[in-house]
């Protein structure tokens, strides 16, 4: 498979303050990208996503930015709360493959109250 | 209410024993997945199925076999298990193929002595 890497496998940040969870792709061919949130013992939970004709989309607390450039694709998340604890996974979709995702290792991030 | 489910939530089994997880979503969804989910938080796909149809197969041992008895099923046999099956396995499904965002369900651990 392609590879979806994560900067950094974990992350500690204050409640209150911004997160950023940074996952890097190797294939420029991929056209569209999904941030998931996996909290303890659940699911993965889709977050936001993205296409490659857009740089940076916004959700709700969350914005979601995409340098082809250097095939980064980053999470902000606003103002962290403890409920925003968990393992984030950015995952990308590639041509001509339906929609077949690989899924980056995971982002652990911890909120510290 | 629940989009995806799943039966069992935990499976403890011994080697050799032949087990299966069950998959239903109840959103309409045209394609529905299995995946595996290891110890270090990998997400990887196994299968893929668009109405009823396998599309995806990884590369999979065939102790595992897919089955979809309609489109709002998947279900996931494997035989003759071992230790490495030991994994959380995830069902999702999508709207349709493509790129869509995938629901999950909650998760089946299979632990594997």
């Amino acid at each position: 498979g392609e590879s979806v890497g994560l900067h950094l496998p974990t992350l500690s940040v204050q409640e209150g303050d911004n997160s950023i969870i940074n996952c890097a792709y190797s294939n420029s061919a991929s056209d569209y990208f999904i941030w998931y949130k996996q909290e303890s013992g659940k699911g993965p939970q889709f977050i936001i996503d993205i296409r490659s004709n857009m740089d940076k989309r916004q959700g709700q607390r969350v914005t979601v930015l995409l340098n082809k450039t250097v095939k980064h694709l980053s999470l902000q998340i606003a103002a962290t709360q403890p409920g925003d604890s968990a393992v984030y996974f950015c995952a990308e979709s590639l041509l001509n493959t339906g929609n077949q995702f690989y899924f980056g290792t995971g982002t652990s991030l911890t909120v510290i109250p | 209410d629940t989009a995806v489910s799943q039966t069992p939530k935990y499976l403890v089994t011994q080697m050799g024993n032949d087990k299966s997880i069950k998959c239903e979503q109840n959103l309409g969804h045209d394609t529905m997945y299995w995946y595996k989910q290891d110890s270090k938080k990998f997400l990887k796909i196994m299968f893929s199925y668009n109405n009823k149809e396998l599309i995806i197969n990884e590369t999979v041992p065939n102790r595992f076999s897919p089955k979809s008895p309609d489109k709002a099923h998947l279900n996931l046999h494997i035989n003759s298990l071992e230790l490495g099956d030991s994994a959380v396995y995830f069902c999702a499904s999508s709207f349709r193929m493509g790129s869509y965002e995938q629901y999950f369900g909650p998760g089946t651990r299979l632990t594997v002595t």
